[in-house]
């Protein structure tokens, strides 16, 4: 079965603190897609990094780097010298090829991250 | 370029009434997927149409529907509500170029009351 586990419900660090949130997923298929979107109290998901699975390279963009690891089904995400408008609540998902053509995500339960001033 | 458009933002409605929520998709964007987001249960998948035909569909009972129209904007209706339909309901879209896993972009959802 397919799943998508974030088991840190909530995160509070201080401004300039780095931070992982971490995800662990379950699935069949050979073939996934794996993503983090973030969701600010405005309510919109925004996407912030799609992964396939043939694709274990880290990823960097600017304060934020992508750890996937195909060994232990993690894909955590790491936020450097976090800012207070990083607070959200961010949401790893997996996405099956094998479904057929599709867009469906499962996500995870979400980690609330609160950056302190 | 306009993101997605969800009307209404809020809704509040009694046990037994129906409802509609609207989605109007990127410009150019084929597919639209509904996800209801709540509490308890978190982020889940309604279904997703493309080319105004449904292609999957979340685990859901028959009372929420939707629907596409050929300008790609999409509407999602609950019949006989309950109070746990009581939920964010996010609309999203993609461009459908490659047609599968790609990357969406989310409305800012209609949050519905059921009384």
């Amino acid at each position: 079965a397919q799943k998508v586990t974030q088991a840190q419900t909530e995160i509070s660090v201080v401004e300039k603190e780095d931070v992982t949130l971490d995800c662990v997923y379950e699935t069949r298929d050979t073939t996934y897609y794996l993503f983090w979107y973030k969701q600010p109290p405005s309510g919109e998901l925004v996407f912030l990094i799609r992964r396939n699975s043939f694709d274990e390279q880290n990823e960097i963009s600017g304060r934020y780097s992508w750890n996937f690891q195909k060994s232990t089904s993690s894909f955590n995400f790491t936020i450097t010298a976090s800012q207070v408008v990083d607070s959200a609540v961010y949401f790893c998902a997996l996405s099956e090829v094998s479904r057929g053509a599709t867009n469906k995500l499962i996500f995870g339960t979400g980690t609330l991250l609160a950056v302190q001033p | 370029k306009a993101g997605v458009t969800q009307t209404p933002r809020y809704l509040i409605k009694t046990r037994g009434q129906q409802v509609t929520l609207s989605c109007s998709p990127i410009s150019g964007h084929r597919s639209v997927s509904w996800y209801q987001q709540t509490p308890g249960q978190g982020l889940q998948f309604l279904f997703e149409y493309f080319s105004e035909t449904q292609r999957n569909k979340g685990n859901f009972p028959g009372r929420f529907s939707g629907r596409q129209f050929s300008n790609s904007r999409s509407e999602m209706n609950v019949s006989t509500l309950e109070l746990g339909d009581s939920a964010l309901y996010l609309c999203a879209s993609s461009l459908a170029v490659e047609a599968v896993n790609e990357k969406l972009f989310f409305g800012s959802g209609t949050q519905l009351s059921v009384l």
